[in-house]
C-alpha cells in the first residue's frame, strides 16, 4: 500500500532564515505532487504541483519555492522566511489512474 | 475556471440526528468532485468522490454524497451522526476536461456532533 511521509512535524523558525521541508510517497512510481498551505486551520492554498523529476508548476508567486530531485520526494524550501509563510503545509499525492489526491500528516510552521 | 462553495462555516447536529454539509460547485465541462475530513492538526483523508454513474455515492464511514447536476451540488450526508465525526470538512472539484489534476478546495465546514 502507499504510505507518505511528511517531516519535521513542527517546526518553529525565525523571520528570515532558510527553509526546508521534506515530503516522501512509497508504494507508486511517478505520482503526481502537491504542496499546499492551510492558514489559520481553514481553506487550502494549492501552491506547486510536479508531474515528474525536476517538473515543477508554481501556482502563486511567494517567498518559496519547490524541488523534486527524485520520483517520489518533493521538497518546499525558502532563502528567507517571512511572518507571513507560517501554516500548516500539506504534501499530497496522485497518479495518472486516479483522481484522488492523498494527504499526509502535514508540517505546523511557524515563523517568529 | 472551477469553484467550489461551502455555504456554512458551521454545522452543529446532535449525536444519533442526519447529517448533512453542504457543497456546490462551478466547471465548465463534467465535474469530478470529492469530499475530505480534517482532524485538528492532522492532514486531510479521502471520504468519497464522484466521478461518473450512480448520483449517490457511498464512502468511509458510513458518509454518503448525492450528485445534483441541475442544482450543481454535492451535499454530505450520515443517516446518524457520531461525536467522533466532529472535524473540518472539505468540497473540492476538478474539471474533467482540464489536462491535469489540480483540484479546487472550499473553505470547509466545521461539523461539531453533540452527545
Amino acid at each position: 500500500s502507499q504510505t507518505i511521509h511528511q517531516w519535521p512535524a513542527t517546526l518553529v523558525q525565525p523571520v528570515g532564515s532558510p527553509l526546508s521541508l521534506e515530503c516522501t510517497v512509497e508504494g507508486t512510481s511517478n505520482p503526481n505532487l502537491y504542496w499546499y498551505r492551510q492558514a489559520a486551520g481553514r481553506g487550502l492554498q494549492l501552491l506547486f504541483y510536479s508531474v515528474g523529476i525536476g517538473q515543477i508548476s508554481s501556482e502563486v508567486p511567494q517567498n518559496l519555492s519547490a524541488s523534486r530531485p527524485q520520483d517520489r520526494q518533493f521538497i518546499l524550501s525558502s532563502k528567507k522566511l517571512l511572518l507571513s509563510d507560517s501554516g500548516f503545509y500539506l504534501c499530497a499525492w496522485s497518479t495518472s489512474l486516479t483522481d484522488t489526491q492523498y494527504f499526509g500528516p502535514g508540517t505546523r510552521l511557524t515563523v517568529l | 475556471a472551477q469553484s467550489v462553495a461551502q455555504p456554512e462555516d458551521q454545522v452543529k447536529v446532535a449525536e444519533g440526528n442526519p447529517l448533512t454539509v453542504k457543497c456546490t460547485y462551478s466547471v465548465s465541462g463534467n465535474p469530478y468532485l470529492f469530499w475530505y475530513v480534517q482532524y485538528p492538526n492532522r492532514g486531510l483523508q479521502f471520504l468519497l468522490k464522484y466521478i461518473t454513474g450512480d448520483n449517490l455515492v457511498k464512502g468511509s464511514y458510513g458518509f454518503e454524497a448525492e450528485f445534483n447536476k441541475s442544482q450543481t451540488s454535492f451535499h454530505l450526508k450520515k443517516p446518524s451522526a457520531l461525536v467522533s465525526d466532529s472535524a473540518l470538512y472539505f468540497c473540492a472539484v476538478r474539471d474533467s476536461s482540464t489536462g491535469f489534476q489540480k483540484l479546487v478546495f472550499g473553505t470547509g465546514t466545521r461539523l461539531l456532533v453533540s452527545p
